[in-house]
């Protein structure tokens, strides 16, 4: 089945990149998710990437993706305390609508 | 954009009783809802396939007697936690697909329970 992984914790300082990474297992996804989940709160959906795509750029964001490694990551440039919270890789397959969810990256943004 | 608004965000409910939990789409029409689980520090977990008009499919493991899904409009998916127990008490959170080309998976606020 699928299989998504994330490791657990980074700590960046303030100002800083954080680079969040993520590995998948499914060869037909289709689709790959950021979302951001802050303490207490729902999911935000932060940014997506269609699986043709190597790169997508928004604003402080930018995924890349490297479809042959399964491996996908997550770029925030200039890291704010805001940023703080738990960062989830999510992988759809084919043309179903069900999600898979790595564990979550906590993200810790020293001042 | 695409939303979907879940109800309610906080529920406390007594042992043996049952609790429902609403999930809307409200800008646009969802034949497909699906209703996760996150327990203290671990992922989402997908309980169930929520389709309108006819039956949920559950993940194996899930007790199809115990959380009962009904998916009765295009706009809105329940869940409901049946005579919830401790064990129960958890983040639930739906889920539709949405946009013009069903590419974003939209997500609602989620729904906390505790079970007393």
């Amino acid at each position: 089945g699928e299989d998504v992984e994330q490791s657990l914790f980074l700590s960046v300082r303030e100002g800083d990149s954080s680079v969040i990474n993520c590995t998948y297992t499914d060869s037909s996804s289709t689709y790959l998710y950021w979302y951001k989940q802050e303490p207490g709160a729902g999911l935000q959906l932060l940014t997506y990437i269609f699986s043709n795509m190597d790169m997508k750029q928004d604003q402080r964001l930018t995924v890349l993706l490297n479809k042959k490694d399964k491996h996908l990551s997550l770029r925030i440039a200039d890291t704010q305390t805001g940023d703080s919270a738990i960062y989830f890789c999510a992988e759809r397959s084919g043309g179903y609508q069900k999600v898979t969810f790595g564990i979550g990256t906590k993200l810790q943004v020293i001042p | 954009g695409a939303v979907v608004s879940q109800h309610p965000s906080w529920v406390i409910c007594k042992s043996g009783t049952s609790v429902k939990i609403e999930c809307r789409s409200l800008d646009f029409q969802a034949t497909t809802m699906f209703w996760y689980r996150q327990f203290p520090k671990q992922s989402l977990m997908l309980m169930a396939t929520s389709n309108e008009g006819s039956k949920a499919t559950y993940e194996q493991g899930v007790e199809k007697d115990k959380f009962l899904i009904n998916h009765a409009s295009l706009t809105l998916s329940t869940l409901t936690v049946t005579s919830a127990h401790p064990e129960d008490s958890s983040f639930y959170i739906c889920s539709a697909a949405g946009g013009g080309s069903g590419n974003t998976i939209y997500f609602g606020e989620g729904s906390w329970l505790t079970v007393v």
